[in-house]
């Protein structure tokens, strides 16, 4: 199964601040990553989708990249709003698999 | 609009199933695949399975297979997921999302299964 190793795990920031997930894939997975942001209570939301395109309607503080084997995804202007969960997930192959989750807060 | 509904929550038995009902509407339901996604208290979220609506083939996580059963109805634009043997490592949040070319692009609800004695 393809192993996606997520950093960090938690991340406080201040308003304003620029913001970077990281998402490492165990093998080759080409562009096949998502990024969803998780609040308690609701759905996961799709922000990014095949590694680097903004879902319609996200905001464009929102971003995500790759190099090889790594994702990144990048809030450039932290807003009190963008408080929750972040996880990546590669479907490259079944199983997809999530990364382990970057809980964001507010300093 | 697009809108997945699942049905709602649950409180079970050890040792039991639980059947949770996706219900999609707004979109052609045979053009997506339907992904089932579980999310356990204060864990991370946890991919189980995806289900093909034109012909029902299924791939299971296999950590959960002999466990896990999804179906499809057709006629109801309706998908299914059914657990068995249930314990309390089972008492989750559980998603269905859907998947054409872009993989989680809608999602239901989410409907809460409770394992308990």
């Amino acid at each position: 199964d393809i192993q996606l190793t997520q950093s960090p795990s938690s991340l406080s920031a201040s308003v304003g601040d620029r913001v970077t997930i990281t998402c490492q894939a165990s093998q080759d997975i080409s562009n096949y990553v998502n990024w969803y942001q998780k609040k308690p209570g609701k759905a996961p939301k799709l922000l990014i989708y095949d590694a680097s395109n903004l879902e319609s309607g996200v905001p464009s503080r929102f971003s995500g990249s790759r190099s090889g084997p790594d994702f990144s995804f990048t809030i450039s202007s932290l807003q009190p709003d963008d408080i929750a969960t972040y996880f990546c997930l590669q479907y490259e192959s079944v199983p997809h698999t999530f990364g382990q989750g970057t809980k964001l807060e507010i300093k | 609009q697009v809108q997945l509904v699942q049905s709602g929550a649950e409180v079970k038995k050890p040792g039991t199933s639980v059947k949770i009902s996706c219900k999609a509407s707004g979109y052609n339901f045979i053009d997506f695949f339907i992904h089932w996604v579980r999310q356990a208290p204060g864990q991370g979220l946890e991919w189980m399975g995806i289900l093909n609506p034109v012909d029902g083939d299924t791939t299971y996580a296999e950590r959960l297979k002999g466990r896990l059963t999804m179906t499809r109805d057709r006629s109801t634009n309706t998908v299914y997921m059914e657990l068995s043997s249930l314990t309390s490592e089972d008492t989750a949040v559980y998603y269905c999302a859907r998947a054409g070319s872009k993989v989680g692009d809608s999602w239901g609800q989410g409907t809460l299964v409770t394992v308990s004695s």
